[in-house]
């Protein structure tokens, strides 16, 4: 159980369009979702909280405008990356909360490429 | 100060071999969860073992074990008998009761190496 898919797995894209990324739990209700950016051989930096039915949460320095979170349903969060640029590139991986310790569950990350 | 802190960026072990994680973490709560997660190359995140600060018996899950040292802040990985499939990075990572208890930091990561 506690399976958390993504889509797409690796988008590459023209600098000023936007990206769509979706983040689905696939057995499970996901009542808050977490959107992370890592960037190559670095550690996992937490962009936002989504939450199902209200506005996300940005950490500091994340730029809400820039980074459209939508969490619609019990299952699925949207991140949206508005006008890309190639500073955008990166990793972008979503989890979940589930299982005995409240853990997070991850989804297999999405490679976005800028060009 | 950071929350997390691993001092290890690369580890190398022989096949069949134990080796240690080291994990340390600085925070005022009482209660507070410890987590590991292994990235392979692939780049998904698979949980491998939690750590409660109230409990007070070392996590264990087959291969894997935490040596927590509660006085010490430390939250060290024990991986038994390694495998060739074991290499991949790995992440400490805690959540805090003055977060919600959801949100995760995340250390900077070991780099495992197996060797045959």
């Amino acid at each position: 159980g506690a399976v958390v898919s993504q889509h797409p797995s690796r988008v590459i894209c023209k600098s000023g369009t936007s990206v769509k990324i979706e983040c689905r739990s696939l057995d499970f209700q996901a009542t808050t979702m977490f959107w992370y950016r890592q960037f190559p051989k670095k550690s996992l930096m937490l962009m936002a909280t989504s939450n199902e039915g209200s506005k996300a949460t940005y950490e500091q320095g994340v730029e809400k405008d820039k980074f459209l979170i939508n969490h619609a349903s019990l299952t699925l969060s949207t991140l949206t990356v508005t006008s890309a640029h190639p500073e955008d590139s990166s990793f972008y991986i979503c989890s979940a909360l589930a299982g005995v310790y409240n853990e997070q569950f991850f989804g297999p990350g999405t490679r976005l490429t800028v060009l | 100060a950071q929350k997390i802190t691993q001092t290890q960026p690369g580890m190398f072990v022989q096949e069949k071999e134990a080796v240690t994680l080291d994990c340390t973490y600085d925070t005022s709560d009482q209660s507070y969860g410890l987590f590991w997660y292994k990235q392979p190359s692939s780049g998904e995140m698979i949980f491998l073992i939690y750590q409660g600060s109230y409990d007070e018996q070392n996590a264990t899950e087959g291969r894997y074990s935490l040596n927590f040292q509660k006085a010490r802040k430390s939250a060290n990985l024990v991986i038994s008998a390694s495998q060739l499939g074991d290499s991949a990075m790995y992440f400490c990572a805690m959540r805090e009761m003055d977060t919600g208890f959801q949100k995760l930091v995340f250390g900077t990561g070991t780099r495992l190496l197996v060797s045959p």
